[in-house]
Formats: structure tokens, C-alpha cells, sequence
């Protein structure tokens, strides 16, 4: 079965400090690689998708794909309280796939 | 996740009633998933559709489930004779092209049996 593995947390990070979240995938022939913030009661958004080895920034996130270790990264420069939310990671066999969600982690920006 | 329209926000049913969930995709959008949450609990994929096709009903449950995407008017998912456990937030997300995949997500619908 196809698995997507996040540290729960909650990770707690100083304000204007990088947050680092880590997310592991079962699935080799995974293609596609998305990053949701979901705060309590809300509904998640995209912050991030990459489908390439290698990082790929926009603004002070940056997300780290490295297919050979099935691991996929997102950090957070700079972080604000307003971060302060559960990071959901989501991969996909190919591109056309359904996407299969992490637990998330909890991330806690401490002022 | 401006654009996808859930409603209700909020649903309260007691045991045996019927739930229906609409969801109105993005503007140009003609794929929808639908997706189910419990409390500290990850997303749970139910059902993938297109306009009037079920393309993978694979994560919903064989009885009382079933979810529709008609060629005019919103996706639907209904539960029939509801009971406690389906008590959880029920999330559609809709996208242009299949190969891309990238989702955008309603608010969501809160559904509460009692």
C-alpha cells in the first residue's frame, strides 16, 4: 500500500528561524509532489508542487525533492507566527494519479 | 481555494437520515475529488470524478456512499441512513488538466450525526 510519512510534531521554530518539514513516500515510480497548509478548522491550500529532483523557491518557501531517498522536503525562511498550521504532503504516482496525503505535521512559530 | 463551492458548511443529521454534499469546482475545472477527514486524521481520498464519469471510486465505502458529477450542476455526494462514524469534514477539490493534478480545495463541509 502506498504510504506518505510525516513526523506528527508539533515542531516548534522561533520566529524569523527556518522551518524544516520532512516527508518520506513508499512509492518509487511517485511523479508528482505537492505541499498543503491546513489550518485548524480550514481547508487545505497549495503552497507548493514540484515534480523534478532538485529545489524549487517561491518566495520563502522552497521545496527539495530527492527521488532517490523518496523523501520530500519544505522549508520555511523567515518564519511568522501566521505559519503557525499543519503541513499536509501529498504524492502522486504520476501526474494523472490521485494523490495520496500524509497525517501532516504541526508547526508551531513561537514569537 | 477561492472558487470551489461547498455547501453546506455545516450539516447535522441524526441516524438514518440521508447526507447530500454539493460541490461546485473551479471555473474551468472539470475534475473533482472528493475527500473525507477525522479529526488529527490525514485526508482520506473517497472518489475521483469527471464530468458525468466515476473515473476512481476505489476510497469509498461499497454501501450507503455515492457520488455523482453531472454534466450540468454541481458534484454531489450522498450518504444514506448516516450514521455516527461518518461524523467528519468533507473536502471537494477540483482541477483543470489530469496531468497536472494541482488541486484546489473548498472550505469544506462539517458533517455532524447525532
Amino acid at each position: 500500500q502506498k504510504e506518505v510519512e510525516q513526523n506528527s510534531g508539533p515542531l516548534s521554530v522561533p520566529e524569523g528561524a527556518i522551518a524544516s518539514l520532512n516527508c518520506t513516500y513508499s512509492d518509487r515510480g511517485s511523479q508528482s509532489f505537492f505541499w498543503y497548509r491546513q489550518y485548524s478548522g480550514k481547508s487545505p491550500e497549495l503552497i507548493m508542487f514540484i515534480y523534478s529532483n532538485g529545489d524549487k523557491e517561491d518566495g520563502r518557501f522552497t521545496a527539495q525533492l530527492n527521488k532517490a531517498s523518496q523523501y520530500v522536503s519544505l522549508l520555511i525562511r523567515d518564519s511568522q507566527p501566521s505559519d503557525s498550521a499543519t503541513y499536509l504532503c501529498a504524492v502522486g504516482a504520476n501526474r494523472d494519479d490521485k494523490i495520496i496525503f500524509g497525517k501532516g505535521t504541526r508547526l508551531h512559530i513561537l514569537p | 481555494n477561492a472558487g470551489v463551492m461547498q455547501n453546506p458548511r455545516h450539516l447535522v443529521r441524526r441516524r438514518g437520515q440521508e447526507a447530500r454534499l454539493r460541490c461546485s469546482p473551479m471555473k474551468g475545472h472539470s475534475h473533482v475529488y472528493w475527500y473525507r477527514q477525522l479529526p488529527e486524521e490525514g485526508l482520506k481520498f473517497m472518489v475521483y470524478l469527471q464530468k458525468e464519469n466515476i473515473i476512481d471510486e476505489s476510497g469509498m465505502p461499497k454501501e450507503r456512499f455515492s457520488a455523482e458529477f453531472p454534466k450540468e450542476g454541481p458534484s454531489i455526494l450522498r450518504i444514506q441512513q448516516v450514521v455516527r462514524g461518518d461524523s467528519a469534514a468533507y473536502f471537494c477539490a477540483s482541477f483543470e488538466r489530469r496531468e497536472e493534478n494541482i488541486q484546489y480545495f473548498g472550505a469544506g463541509t462539517r458533517l455532524s450525526v447525532l
